[in-house]
């Protein structure tokens, strides 16, 4: 059964630092996402992208974050200077339609901003 | 803000009982709902999703809908320790980006 594949697993980098987060969304799907998990915490909607471009974003997604799907498969999440509360789990699941349609997770990569 | 508030438990129950899981929304345009699984440490896995009013079943679980309360359930039957889990309640939003719940953290006592 195909699954969303994320890479890397752990990140782990320095304060103010770019980090490029990767996902290689299910081959079929048409709807991709970002969100995050803060250790404890809800899991949090960050982007939604379709047809090559942004359809939602949430105010957590400020000019620091940026999404790109640079060819036909991988979906990445950009954060320019990393703070120390962009630590979290940061999933892109993926979706065959719009509205209505289920999103399958994948396995997440842990941020960890020192 | 789209509000998505379950009971963060924990709830306990024995093996082979009944495990009833509660979530309330407050957009009345939300259309669908799902009930996500998340073991510790793991990303969450869809287990149901429903539309309609009324009740939707498959296998052991059963989720309850009902709009007019904005109330959505989640029933395990027979459960087991491998049941063991928080159980995350999603909404839709406009763009079908996806509103959680805090999660509900369920034991089942072997």
């Amino acid at each position: 059964e195909p699954e969303v594949t994320q890479t890397p697993s752990h990140q782990v980098t320095q304060m103010g630092q770019e980090v490029i987060l990767r996902c290689v969304p299910i081959s079929n799907h048409l709807y991709f996402y970002w969100y995050r998990q803060i250790l404890g915490q809800k899991v949090e909607f960050l982007v939604s992208f379709y047809n090559n471009e942004i359809s939602e974003k949430s105010e957590i997604f400020d000019d620091q974050f940026s999404v790109e799907r640079p060819d036909g498969s991988n979906f990445t999440l950009k954060i320019r200077s990393t703070k120390l509360e962009d630590s979290a789990m940061y999933f892109c699941p993926s979706a065959p339609s719009g509205v209505g349609n289920e999103q399958f997770f994948g396995p997440g990569t842990r941020l960890t901003v020192l | 803000q789209k509000e998505v508030e379950q009971n963060s438990g924990p709830l306990s129950v024995p093996e082979g009982a009944i495990a009833s899981l509660n979530c309330t929304y407050s957009d009345r345009g939300s259309q669908s709902f799902f009930w996500y699984r998340q073991y510790s440490g793991k990303s969450p896995e869809l287990i149901m999703f429903i539309y309609s009013n009324g009740d939707k079943e498959d296998g052991r679980f059963t989720a309850q809908l009902n709009k007019a309360s904005q109330y959505v359930s989640l029933l395990i039957r027979d459960s087991q320790p491998s049941d063991s889990a928080t159980y995350l309640c999603a909404v839709n939003g406009p763009g079908n980006q996806f509103y959680f719940g805090t999660g509900t953290s369920l034991t089942v006592i072997p």
